[in-house]
């Protein structure tokens, strides 16, 4: 069964840094989206991409965050300076139309923030 | 923030039917009812969703009150694979609102 792919499992960086979230999502899905889930919280919607643009963000989206397909596979997710508040799991997810129960999540990536 | 309420937590004996509750009272006449669930520290896994009428896949039965303000997600032979956090959410969008969910316990 096809899967959405998500790099690395587990990132630990110091706070002010950029890290790089990486996803490969599932190959003809062209809907592509990041939630977050600070640990014992819910899953937070991030953002929306479709047609290498943003569809939609959330208030959590700001402007340290960004998000780009660089190469046509890869779905990527970037926080330009991290705080401690950015500690969290990041779920990639992908789509093939922009109907829900076709929505498939990555198993994670896992940013601590020192 | 979600437009559902479901009970925090719920136990069921292994084997035994899961009849997981949720209330969404102001439900639009466009938005379906889906449920989602996560096993622990995975990503969200799609489960089945329905408009009006009940739904059976695979995984489980969704049956959904006549006038749509209620639903319950029928688990119907619960293993201990089944423990997870079950969240019911109702849209007509394609981002995910994400509430609490229910923290199904499967007992053996």
């Amino acid at each position: 069964e096809p899967e959405v792919t998500q790099t690395p499992s587990h990132q630990v960086t110091q706070m002010g840094q950029e890290v790089i979230l990486r996803c490969v999502p599932i190959s003809n899905h062209l809907y592509f989206y990041w939630y977050r889930q600070i640990l014992g919280q819910k899953v937070e919607f991030l953002v929306s991409f479709y047609n290498n643009e943003i569809s939609e963000k959330s208030e959590i989206f700001d402007d340290q965050f960004s998000v780009e397909r660089p190469d046509g596979s890869n779905f990527t997710l970037k926080i330009r300076s991290t705080k401690l508040e950015d500690s969290a799991m990041y779920f990639c997810a992908s789509s093939g139309t922009r109907n829900i129960e076709t929505q498939y999540f990555g198993p994670g990536t896992r940013l601590l923030v020192l | 923030d979600a437009k559902t309420t479901q009970p925090p937590s719920m136990d069921c004996a292994e084997g035994r039917a899961a009849n997981l509750p949720c209330n969404h009272s102001t439900i639009s006449g466009n938005e379906y009812v889906y449920w989602y669930r996560q096993i622990h520290s995975q990503g969200p896994q799609y489960i089945i969703h329905g408009l009006k009428n009940n739904e059976t896949n695979e995984m489980a039965s969704l049956i959904i009150t006549e006038d749509r303000k209620s639903s319950t997600l029928i688990l119907p032979h619960a293993t201990l694979r089944d423990t997870a956090v079950y969240y019911c959410i109702v849209t007509s969008d394609d981002k995910i609102i994400f509430g609490k969910g229910t923290r199904l316990h499967i007992l053996p």
